[in-house]
């Protein structure tokens, strides 16, 4: 029952131009959406997250646009840098609960 | 460092047998998960645990069961392994019980032979 998917597996962009990487979800009682790191040998690295309530949501190079008619969400990473090599998993979850459903993934490299 | 650690970092293991996974939280979090990450998988969430209760639970086995422990930390065990359970096994923690992001350990990987 994938209820978070990441419909593409991998990604690659030129060094300093725009990465964009997209999630859709099919619950829709989840309300709080995250994008998550991994680099290979480590743990998943929470990067930024949104609320229901929010469209939008800046941090530094990164952004996450969510689109709740849509059920989708996408990160943006501008400008993409070479250590942004990574797969990034989207993740949600319902009110009141913080059992996250995770994404498949999506492999991203950024070519200098 | 997320703060999260867990042991062992690899463990090798024939059929039929039974595993612990340890893990313990960031300082202060008090929730705990537990997931699987089998290979080119996404994360499938196990089990969850609050304070020492069981908060939630999702794709966990019959096979498998956890526990938290009053200083918090959280052991995770697998019986009656299968190959098929040779996986990543990623613990996180988190200050609340909603809406706050989770830290994650680096995994156990657990080979079935």
């Amino acid at each position: 029952d994938q209820q978070v998917k990441q419909n593409s597996p991998s990604l690659s962009v030129q060094e300093g131009r725009i990465s964009i990487l997209n999630c859709d979800y099919t619950n829709s009682m989840f309300d709080y959406f995250l994008w998550y790191k991994k680099y290979p040998a480590e743990g998943p690295t929470f990067l930024i997250s949104i609320s229901s309530i929010k469209d939008k949501n800046e941090d530094g190079r990164f952004t996450v646009f969510l689109n709740k008619s849509a059920k989708h969400l996408s990160l943006h990473i501008v400008p993409s840098q070479p250590g942004d090599s990574a797969v990034y998993f989207c993740a949600a979850s319902e009110d009141g609960n913080n059992d996250m459903r995770f994404g498949a993934g999506t492999r991203l490299t950024v070519k200098p | 460092d997320s703060g999260v650690t867990q042991t062992p970092k690899h463990l090798i293991t024939a059929t039929g047998q039974r595993v612990t996974l340890r893990c313990s939280p960031r300082s202060g979090d008090l929730s705990v998960y537990w997931y699987q990450q089998s290979l080119d998988q996404g994360l499938q969430f196990l089990i969850q645990y609050y304070n020492g209760e069981e908060r939630a639970k999702g794709n966990i086995l019959e096979r498998f069961s956890a526990q938290q422990f009053p200083d918090l930390h959280s052991e995770l065990n697998l019986s009656s392994l299968e190959l098929g359970d040779s996986a990543l096994y990623f613990c996180a923690s988190s200050v609340a019980q909603n809406n706050s992001p989770l830290h994650f350990g680096n995994g156990t990987r657990l080979t079935v032979t």
